[in-house]
């Protein structure tokens, strides 16, 4: 069964950091893209950050930009989002999602599957 | 940016249609996804590129898209689908994954 676990999220004070780690298996982690999306306590989902499979291509949202940075290491089937300067506005459960496997010849559609989340608290 | 806009909330007895909208500036050019999040649990994609159902999700579950409209159509609804719903694009003017603010299904 493809299998996607969050870790590293925890308690942190604003403007400190905290890295994330989505560890991906049965799967071949490689061919696919990867991506991030956060949702705080009672809200919406929020996508944050996309990767593509070779790290050729990364993309982040405007709330993240600057400050957030995504990577991932396909010898060791992991994907990781480095958070700097972290808010307040920040908390959430952090998801990692794999693009789906349904794709067309330029593109695969949504997001599938996803983690448990791991979550991310900022406050002093 | 490009905005995507859904109702807060939907409600519907059981056995009848549930519709859940998912508004946006000509949508209908765009491939539209979407997800069923139970509380306490990750999203599950449910339709992806506008009415294609991943495997697994059952019939009653359909999609589509025209206009400035995408619809996620639940027939038969079950107290099981009562779950809050995403609709979801890319947008490839500011290459940014775009979600929209969520509806929350009632079962009455």
């Amino acid at each position: 069964e493809v299998q996607l676990v969050e870790s590293g999220g925890g308690l942190v004070k604003p403007g400190g950091s905290l890295r994330l780690s989505c560890a991906a298996s049965e799967f071949t982690f490689s061919n696919y893209n990867m991506n991030w999306v956060r949702q705080a306590p009672g809200k919406g989902l929020e996508w944050v950050s996309s990767i593509s499979s070779s790290s050729r291509y990364i993309y982040y949202a405007d709330s993240v930009k600057g400050r957030f940075t995504i990577s991932r290491d396909n010898a060791k089937n992991s994907l990781y989002l480095q958070m700097n300067s972290l808010r307040a506005e920040d908390t959430a459960v952090y998801y990692c999602a794999r693009d789906s496997p349904y794709c067309s010849s330029t593109s695969c559609y949504g997001f599938d599957p996803w983690g448990q989340g791991t979550l991310v608290t900022v406050s002093s | 940016s490009y905005v995507l806009t859904q109702p807060p909330s939907v409600s519907v007895a059981p056995g009848k249609t549930a519709r859940i909208t998912c508004g946006g500036n000509n949508i209908g050019s765009k491939s539209v996804h979407w997800y069923q999040q139970k509380p306490g649990q990750a999203p599950v994609l449910v339709v992806y590129d506008d009415s294609d159902r991943p495997s697994g999700i059952p019939e009653r579950f359909s999609g589509s898209n025209s206009g400035n409209t995408a619809t996620l159509t639940i027939s038969r609804v079950e107290a099981g689908d009562e779950a809050d719903y995403y609709c979801q694009v890319w947008d490839s003017s500011s290459d940014r994954v775009v979600f929209g603010g969520g509806t929350k299904l009632t079962v009455l």
